[in-house]
Order: structure tokens, then C-alpha cells, then sequence
């Protein structure tokens, strides 16, 4: 069955980075365009970016635009979100997800790694 | 940015009566509108795509209707599992896809 494996979460100071990974398995990963969505308590959920399958094109939204990298290893069937210059409304559960044939619907997601940033 | 009104924040229902929940688009997103399922600490679950279509494995007593900038999630007769917050979300300006804040439908 499909799992996506969140990890990389924690505690990290204003101004801190963090990368986040989330391992797939049961998907073709090489051939799905992947994304990150968070949760946060204020602002509820909020899609962050999306990659494309082979790593070539990559959207981000507004809310975190500049600091984050999104990437991914297909060998390794891994996505990553590499997080800068974090602050406090950053804190918030941070979820890998995979679309719905391509719709922009997330029809799978992995069960989330929690960031929170404070000193 | 296409911002999403969820009403009401919260729904108190019975077991085995309908439950109607709504989402308002700022703008027209045509018919490019999904419904989610969460429960407490779980990620969402794609209920509905399109405004109408459930996705794999979705009971039929979850049905989504509308089109432009208002639609509906009705749930014909709850079940004690659907008692959950439930949030609408958009793709028509994707990749940039914006939520609902949500509704919080409990037990009556």
C-alpha cells in the first residue's frame, strides 16, 4: 500500500533552518509530481510546493517563497523541503503529499513531522 | 489569491440525519473544488474532487454539489466515524491551490 514517511521535524530557534524528508513506497515515485502542504493552528492548511517527477520544474507558494528549496532523489524514492531564516509562525505540522492524477487534489499524504520554531 | 468561506465553523448534527456544509470561493473556480476529511492527528482525506466525484473508496452518503463560487458537502445520514473537521480546497489556480479554514461537525 501506499506510505509516504515523514521525518526531519523538531525544535529550532528563529532564524534556524531544518530539512524535512518524507520516504514513499508503493507509488511510482519517479513518475508522480510530489508536494509539501502544512497545517498550522492560525492559518490552517497551506500548500508550500510542488516538484515535478524527474525534479526539472518546481512551484512554490507565496507564504514561504525564498525560503524553502524543494527537492527530491528518485534512487532513494525521497522527497525534501529544505527550510530557511524559520520564524515562529512557521511553527506547524508539515505534510508531504502526492495529487490525484495530476488534479492538485492530494489523494495521499504522510501522517506529518511538526516543526516548531522558538527560542 | 482565491480565498475559501467555510460555513458554519461548527455543525452539531444527530447520528443519522444529513448534514449540509458550505464553501464560498472569493471568486469562480468553476468546478474545481475538493472536499477533505480529518480527524484528530491524522492527515486529511480526499473525500470529494471536482465538486461531485468521490475519490477511491469514499461512501456514497458523502456528496458534493455547486459550481462558480458556491458548493455543498452533504452527508446523507452520519455515521458515528464522520464526525470529524472537514475542509474545502481549490485547483483552479493551481499550482497555487488555497483551503477553507474549515467546519467542525460534532455530535448533537
Amino acid at each position: 500500500q501506499v506510505q509516504l514517511v515523514e521525518s526531519g521535524g523538531g525544535v529550532v530557534q528563529p532564524g534556524g533552518s531544518l530539512r524535512l524528508s518524507c520516504a514513499a513506497s508503493g507509488i511510482p515515485f519517479s513518475t508522480e509530481n510530489m508536494h509539501w502542504v502544512r497545517q498550522t493552528p492560525g492559518k490552517g492548511l497551506e500548500w508550500l510546493a510542488v516538484i515535478s517527477y524527474d525534479g526539472s520544474t518546481k512551484y512554490y507558494g507565496d507564504n514561504m517563497k525564498g525560503r524553502i528549496t524543494i527537492s527530491r532523489d528518485n534512487s532513494k524514492s525521497t522527497l525534501y523541503l529544505q527550510m530557511n531564516s524559520l520564524r515562529a509562525e512557521d511553527t506547524a505540522v508539515y505534510y508531504c503529499a502526492k495529487a490525484l492524477g495530476g488534479m492538485y487534489y492530494f489523494d495521499y499524504w504522510g501522517q506529518g513531522t511538526l516543526v516548531t520554531v522558538s527560542s | 489569491e482565491i480565498v475559501l468561506t467555510q460555513s458554519p465553523a461548527t455543525l452539531s448534527v444527530s447520528p443519522g440525519e444529513r448534514a449540509t456544509l458550505s464553501c464560498r470561493a472569493s471568486e469562480s473556480v468553476r468546478n474545481s473544488l475538493g472536499w477533505y476529511q480529518q480527524k484528530p492527528g491524522q492527515a486529511p482525506r480526499l473525500l470529494i474532487y471536482d465538486t461531485s466525484s468521490r475519490a477511491t473508496g469514499i461512501p456514497a452518503r458523502f456528496s458534493g454539489s455547486g459550481s462558480g463560487t458556491d458548493f455543498t458537502l452533504t452527508i446523507s445520514s452520519l455515521e458515528p466515524e464522520d464526525f470529524a473537521l472537514y475542509y474545502c480546497q481549490q485547483r483552479f489556480t493551481w499550482p497555487r491551490v488555497t483551503f477553507g479554514q474549515g467546519t467542525r461537525l460534532e455530535i448533537k
